[in-house]
């Protein structure tokens, strides 16, 4: 059973535009999520993470938004850059003592120039 | 600062054939560490964690096993390769004590023939 999904599997937006990632996840005990960003090639490297006792996260022009009703969240890109094409992994864990992350499937981001 | 450093950067291997990938992280004492797998195109499988020197606990069954020789050392390794072996593994690292953060190292890239 896959306990984080993503959507879209592949986004394409304008130069300025702001693109949105979508994460959604099953276990109600997970309560910190991350996402990162891979380019071809490379290991991922941490975008911008959110605990969930928080419901927004922001860092510059990335932010998450956290549903915990839901058990959804999203990740806002603002004036996508063509430096942000890449694939984003949404991740989920429970705070076990160590961190066993459930990844989703991944969105990959094209931003034309 | 903390740098990770994975080896060999890719390796092409028979099937049948063993195999020894190795991660080296430095700037950190006592680190959590962590062997992930990613086929092509694909998703993050979390392998192994270890929390400490000499213990090594496994999350998945994939014909794999790994070893933690030294503090700043985490080697996965099998004895004879399989063509679903192939694929990106991934080196990472985290603090203990309940930190959530995972950085990740560059990668290796293997090939099963």
């Amino acid at each position: 059973q896959q306990q984080v999904r993503q959507s879209p599997q592949s986004l394409t937006v304008w130069e300025g535009e702001t693109a949105i990632l979508n994460c959604s996840y099953e276990n109600s005990a997970f309560d910190y999520f991350p996402w990162y960003q891979q380019f071809p090639g490379e290991g991922p490297a941490l975008l911008i993470s959110i605990l969930s006792v928080s419901d927004k996260k922001e860092d510059g022009r990335f932010t998450i938004f956290f549903n915990k009703r839901e058990k959804k969240l999203s990740l806002h890109i603002a004036d996508s850059q063509p430096g942000d094409s890449a694939t984003y992994f949404c991740a989920a864990s429970a705070n076990t003592g160590y961190q066993n992350f459930y990844f989703g499937k991944g969105t990959s981001l094209t931003v034309i120039p | 600062a903390q740098t990770i450093h994975q080896w060999p950067v890719a390796e092409i291997k028979a099937v049948g054939s063993p195999l020894s990938l190795g991660c080296t992280i430095k700037g950190k004492s006592s680190p959590n560490l962590y062997w992930y797998w990613q086929a092509t195109g694909g998703t993050l499988q979390q392998l192994f964690y270890s929390i400490t020197v000499g213990q090594v606990e496994s999350v998945v069954q994939l014909n794999l096993s790994a070893s933690r020789p030294k503090d700043d050392q985490f080697i996965l390794s099998t004895e004879k390769l399989l063509l679903s072996h192939s694929g990106f593994y991934l080196c990472a690292w985290s603090l203990g004590g309940g930190s959530y953060e995972q950085y990740f190292g560059p990668g290796t890239r293997l090939t099963v023939l």
